[in-house]
């Protein structure tokens, strides 16, 4: 099957632009994650969705960031206005939705990678 | 906020088994431990997950104690491109409970 599809892979703007992100989760997965990564430290989650609902964005800086799945397949990450505290990798994930175990793997892209400079 | 402790950083010969340790006490009756690892400009690649009993499969075999307070990952014959972060995460099977991340073991495999 295919993977998770990310772009664009590297991104570079300078502070104050905006940016946004793409992701194609795998075909009939319900829940998408956005994950930031800032070099050296462990993914942290941004937003969940399940279908086309957000399930957590307790972490979204909801001031710059936002996010949408329309349709409960695609989504976009944008950042207005860019800050250089931004700079790190947007991982997105997605897995299905069920009660068994296996349900819940995430399969993760490869990540867009933004510096703000 | 996540809900497990790991080791920064361990090494291991190459060809020996590499354990990795994660303590995971707060973890509810109904929370599955999963195992994900990171290779440098990869995003996260799943491995095992398991409730109470061990696993294995074809990448590693995860023990998880009795109490269920900790698990440890085994990969059996280390190799070079074992070198990767080592995630270990617990959630629940199914339901809306957001997927936290830590910080993660910086495994380091030595020739």
């Amino acid at each position: 099957e295919a993977g998770v599809a990310q772009s664009p892979r590297y991104k570079i703007i300078e502070k104050r632009q905006s940016v946004a992100f793409w992701c194609n989760p795998i075909s009939g997965h319900a829940t998408l994650y956005w994950y930031q990564q800032i070099l050296g430290q462990g993914p942290k989650l941004l937003i969940q969705f399940q279908n086309n609902g957000v399930v957590d964005d307790s972490q979204l800086p909801k001031d710059r960031f936002s996010a949408e799945r329309l349709k409960g397949v695609d989504s976009t990450l944008k950042i207005q206005p860019a800050k250089l505290e931004d700079s790190a990798v947007y991982l997105c994930a997605s897995s299905l939705m069920g009660v068994a175990s296996g349900a819940n793997v995430l399969t993760f892209g490869a990540g867009s990678r933004l510096t703000v400079l | 906020d996540a809900k497990t402790t790991q080791p920064p950083s361990m090494d291991c010969a190459e060809g020996r088994a590499a354990n990795l340790p994660c303590n995971h006490s707060t973890i509810s009756g109904n929370e599955y431990v999963y195992w994900y690892r990171q290779i440098h400009s990869q995003g996260p690649q799943y491995i095992i997950h398991g409730l109470k009993n061990n696993e294995t499969n074809e990448m590693a075999s995860l023990i998880i104690t009795e109490d269920r307070k900790s698990s440890t990952l085994i990969l059996p014959h280390a190799t070079l491109r074992d070198t990767a972060v080592y995630y270990c995460i617990v959630r629940v099977a199914g339901g809306y409970q957001k997927v936290t991340f830590g910080t993660g073991t910086k495994l380091q495999v030595i020739p």
